[in-house]
């Protein structure tokens, strides 16, 4: 079974545009979760959708948002970039949503914003 | 808030020894899920080995294990025999129901041969 994909593998922007960042989950997992990785602040929890559904959000600006799409693909939007959005970011997919389901990570997306 | 606090930033283990890495966290949960994930240089996140709160068992897979120690709310990985390939970071990380994942900040793996 294919794993969590993320597209694309890099990504650089500069300071007030905007991005999108792809993630397919695997297949049959119906749950999605984003997280930002950075040196100082580490793994930051963004949002997680179910169902289409966001199920819980982090505590980062509206700047950031998401959605899910029927096939659970899911993307995050991230607007009016700032140097400190340069980041990992993650995405993780399970099969339901829930501590009892494990969360499989893809790659990632390194986005550098100049 | 759950936290989860890894003490040691970096470690080092010769290879084929053994080498426990720490993890602590803090929770008033009686029922949670408590995960260790290894994230080599190519960046990929994967999962080592899971234990549930609710298991006095230790888990075990393969090489790997835990010691968890619900009262003390401490849960070590320990890596035996190892290979050059457990070179990486180490997140410790909490989860209970429908909340997110909750990471340590990491711990930095070398393996000198």
């Amino acid at each position: 079974k294919a794993g969590v994909t993320q597209t694309p593998r890099y990504l650089i922007k500069t300071r007030g545009q905007q991005v999108t960042l792809s993630c397919s989950p695997i297949s049959g997992h119906r749950s999605v979760s984003w997280y930002q990785q950075t040196p100082g602040q580490g793994l930051q929890f963004l949002f997680e959708y179910f169902s289409e559904t966001q199920r819980n959000k982090g505590n980062f600006p509206g700047r950031f948002s998401g959605r899910q799409f029927s096939n659970s693909r899911s993307e995050m939007n991230v607007s009016t970039l700032e140097l400190g959005d340069s980041a990992l970011y993650l995405c993780a997919s399970s099969l339901r949503q829930g501590a009892h389901d494990t969360q499989y990570f893809g790659p990632g997306t390194r986005l550098t914003v100049l | 808030a759950q936290t989860v606090t890894q003490s040691q930033p970096e470690m080092s283990v010769q290879e084929a020894e053994t080498v426990t890495l720490s993890c602590t966290y803090d929770t008033s949960e009686s029922d949670y899920y408590l995960f260790w994930y290894k994230q080599p240089p190519s960046r990929q996140m994967i999962l080592v080995i899971r234990q549930e709160a609710y298991k006095q068992q230790n888990a075990t897979e393969n090489r790997f294990s835990v010691n968890f120690q619900k009262a003390a709310k401490s849960f070590s990985l320990k890596i035996s025999d190892s290979q050059l390939g457990d070179a990486a970071m180490y997140f410790c990380a909490y989860r209970r129901g429908n909340t997110p994942l909750v990471f340590g900040k990491g711990t930095r793996l070398s393996v000198i041969a």
